[in-house]
């Protein structure tokens, strides 16, 4: 596709869900990321992939968070039991390389935990 | 945690005049990041500058770095209305894959 694609673009779960938000990154680019964004803060990193490997999750705030990328392109990030302090933008990024280079936005999952 | 700061957190000027916006950070960079989001909407990528450059310019928009201070500035010259929005520096490590670490921002108000 053109961009980084997100679904859904709103969320809202009743504590103790679970939900899963998907990412679309864009074809062929090799680094694929997650990041969380609370209201008036800068992204915060939860995981990194290279491909289909994991090489990073040392941002997932708990064992509740799981990441996959399982053939290498579309990521799901599952978020298990949601707590209200999971409210926040899930925000997916993707890179063609792995060094200097841009990394490229989608729009975001705004998930909501009431 | 973040690693950058961003100074000032707010500035609101009138269109036409400078926009200037630092950023300090804390640890050694690949390459340092600005991107620019506005109001509900994702990160849009403005210009990325390597640890071994000093200044890169784009359009309206100008990056220096100076890693012996650990700090950035961006300027935005003869601002515009709609260069509202929230603009975040991002320090890149290669040895993760160019992840990048965000500082909390400055959200730049450009009154017509």
């Amino acid at each position: 596709g053109a961009g980084v694609s997100q679904s859904p673009r709103y969320k809202v779960a009743k504590r103790g869900q679970d939900v899963a938000l998907r990412c679309d990154p864009i074809s062929g680019h090799v680094s694929l990321f997650w990041y969380q964004q609370a209201l008036g803060q800068g992204p915060e990193f939860l995981t990194y992939f290279q491909n289909e490997a994991q090489l990073d999750k040392s941002g997932l705030p708990s064992d509740r968070f799981f990441a996959e990328r399982p053939e290498g392109s579309v990521s799901t990030l599952k978020i298990q039991r949601t707590q209200q302090e999971d409210s926040a933008v899930y925000l997916c990024a993707s890179s063609f390389g792995t060094g200097n280079t841009e990394a490229f936005f989608g729009q975001g999952t705004r998930l909501t935990v009431v | 945690s973040q690693q950058g700061e961003e100074d000032p957190q707010a500035l609101s000027i009138q269109e036409g005049e400078n926009a200037t916006m630092n950023c300090s950070y804390k640890t050694s960079i690949n390459n340092l990041q600005w991107y620019r989001q506005n109001s509900g909407r994702g990160l849009v990528h403005l210009i990325l500058i390597r640890s071994n450059e000093r200044e890169k310019h784009s359009g309206r928009l100008r990056v220096t770095l100076d890693t012996s201070k650990k700090s950035s500035s961006l300027l935005i010259t003869a601002s515009r209305a709609a260069d509202t929005a929230s603009y975040f520096c991002a320090t890149g490590d290669n040895n993760a894959g160019n992840m990048l670490t965000f500082g909390g921002g400055t959200r730049l108000m450009v009154k017509p």
